[in-house]
């Protein structure tokens, strides 16, 4: 059974840094791109960072490039959202989710539950 | 980056009802786009991708169509637990965007 756990979030005030993680089970997980996608609260959904399966290519949406950094470690089946420079709109549940590729179309398979950053002083 | 438009953002509906929810995107994305379903408090499901492909064990009453710029989801019969959030996101391009969502109601 595929299995995305998130991890690491919190309060945390404004200009600090959290990292979150994702625990990946049930797959292999060097075999697959990964997503962070978040929500703010009762806002949609927007997508955060993408990850090739060995780290080599990363993509960020613009609002958190230069401050966010997706990353990945295969040997622990993990994958990583490193925040820093954390502004009030950052506040939002953050999901790791799983890219599912068939032929040359893709979609996100597989999400975790959640893990909730709160921005605030 | 790639706008995409829903419409409505939300709709009142009965059960048994055929409803209909529409993405546009701004520019052509091929058949590079998903639909998801979201409960609240829940995170999305995935139900179809490239377009119109329906996601293994989604069931047979959501369909999609649509290529290019227009796209749509389709409920042929509404039931109780597909009261929920929809959304579109295109996956044509980095960055890839959601639209805003469609919310289904009870009538």
């Amino acid at each position: 059974e595929v299995q995305l756990v998130e991890s690491g979030g919190g309060l945390v005030q404004p200009g600090g840094s959290l990292r979150l993680s994702c625990a990946a089970s049930g797959f292999t997980f060097s075999s697959y791109w990964m997503s962070w996608v978040r929500q703010a609260p009762g806002k949609g959904l927007e997508w955060v960072a993408n990850i090739k399966q060995d780290g080599s290519e990363k993509y960020h949406v613009d609002s958190v490039k230069g401050r966010f950094t997706i990353s990945r470690d295969n040997a622990k089946n993990s994958l990583y959202l490193q925040m820093d420079s954390l502004r009030a709109e950052d506040t939002a549940v953050y999901y790791c989710a799983r890219v599912m590729i068939v032929a040359t179309t893709t979609g996100l398979d597989y999400w975790g539950q959640g893990t909730l950053v709160t921005v605030s002083s | 980056a790639i706008q995409m438009t829903q419409s409505p953002s939300s709709l009142s509906a009965s059960v048994g009802d055929r409803v209909t929810v529409t993405c546009r995107a701004s520019q052509g994305i091929r058949n590079d786009l998903g639909w998801y379903q979201q409960k609240p408090g829940k995170a999305p499901k995935f139900l179809i991708y490239a377009a119109s492909s329906l996601q293994s064990g989604v069931p047979s009453r959501f369909s999609g169509s649509g290529s290019g710029t227009d796209f749509t989801l389709t409920i042929s019969s509404l039931q109780p637990e597909d009261f929920a959030t929809y959304y579109c996101l295109q996956d044509y391009n980095s960055p890839w965007t959601f639209g805003q969502g469609t919310k289904v109601e009870i009538k």
